[in-house]
């Protein structure tokens, strides 16, 4: 098993560009969810889902849009980069709500 | 109160010390309890979960005390490779989709 991948790992965007992030897991997990982490800081949440067709905002939402077509995959949407946006990005999974989570290897984004 | 709080640290202790940290968490109705340990820039991955009794795992000892609601992390005869960020994870009650993280712990053993 994989576990939880996530592509790409590194990402330059120029402001205003948009992108996808893509999470997959293959351990058959309801509970996807979607982090991004900042320097000397914690994780905080910015989407989750679940189900396959589910999904909920978390802590910090804005500027990020999310689907989950399939149960296996949870696409993170940046429609238009900004600076602010430039953090280090960790997909999760879990089998439910109590369960420990999975975590993806993350993607560097820098935006300029 | 923050939800899920640890002392951000750093520890500093020489190889092949003890060391233990705390989390403590405000809701009574938390479920499940895990230590997950981070690598600078890696991902964040699972060390062990806490159960009711106490667990071991080698080196490592998870205690959870429902009555003060806090856990706990004992390292013994710490080692270069122990130096991470060590992360406090809440869950629960079964109804709350979202997990609880404490900021971390940070662990820096010298030689």
């Amino acid at each position: 098993n994989a576990g939880v991948t996530q592509t790409p790992k590194f990402r330059v965007l120029k402001t205003g560009q948009s992108m996808t992030l893509l999470c997959a897991q293959d351990m058959n997990h309801e509970y996807m969810y979607w982090y991004r982490q900042d320097p000397g800081m914690g994780l905080r949440l910015i989407h989750y889902s679940v189900g396959e067709g589910t999904t909920a905002k978390g802590e910090v939402p804005d500027g990020y849009n999310v689907s989950r077509l399939k149960k296996q995959n949870f696409l993170l949407g940046l429609e238009s980069a900004a600076p602010s946006q430039t953090s280090v990005y960790f997909c999760a999974s879990s089998y439910s709500t109590i369960n420990e989570q999975f975590f993806g290897p993350g993607t560097r984004l820098t935006v300029l | 109160r923050k939800e899920v709080e640890q002392d951000p640290g750093p520890f500093n202790v020489p190889e092949g010390a003890t060391v233990a940290f705390n989390c403590t968490y405000s809701n009574s109705a938390s479920q499940s309890f895990f230590w997950y340990r981070q690598d600078c820039r890696k991902e964040p991955k699972l060390l062990m979960s806490v159960y009711s009794s106490g667990n071991e795992d080698g080196r490592f000892t998870a205690q959870l005390n429902r009555a003060s609601q806090y856990i706990s992390l004992l390292i013994r005869d710490s080692k270069l490779s122990d130096s991470a960020t060590y992360l406090c994870v809440v869950r629960g009650p079964g109804g709350s989709y979202i997990p609880t993280f404490g900021r971390g712990t940070s662990l820096i053993v010298h030689p």
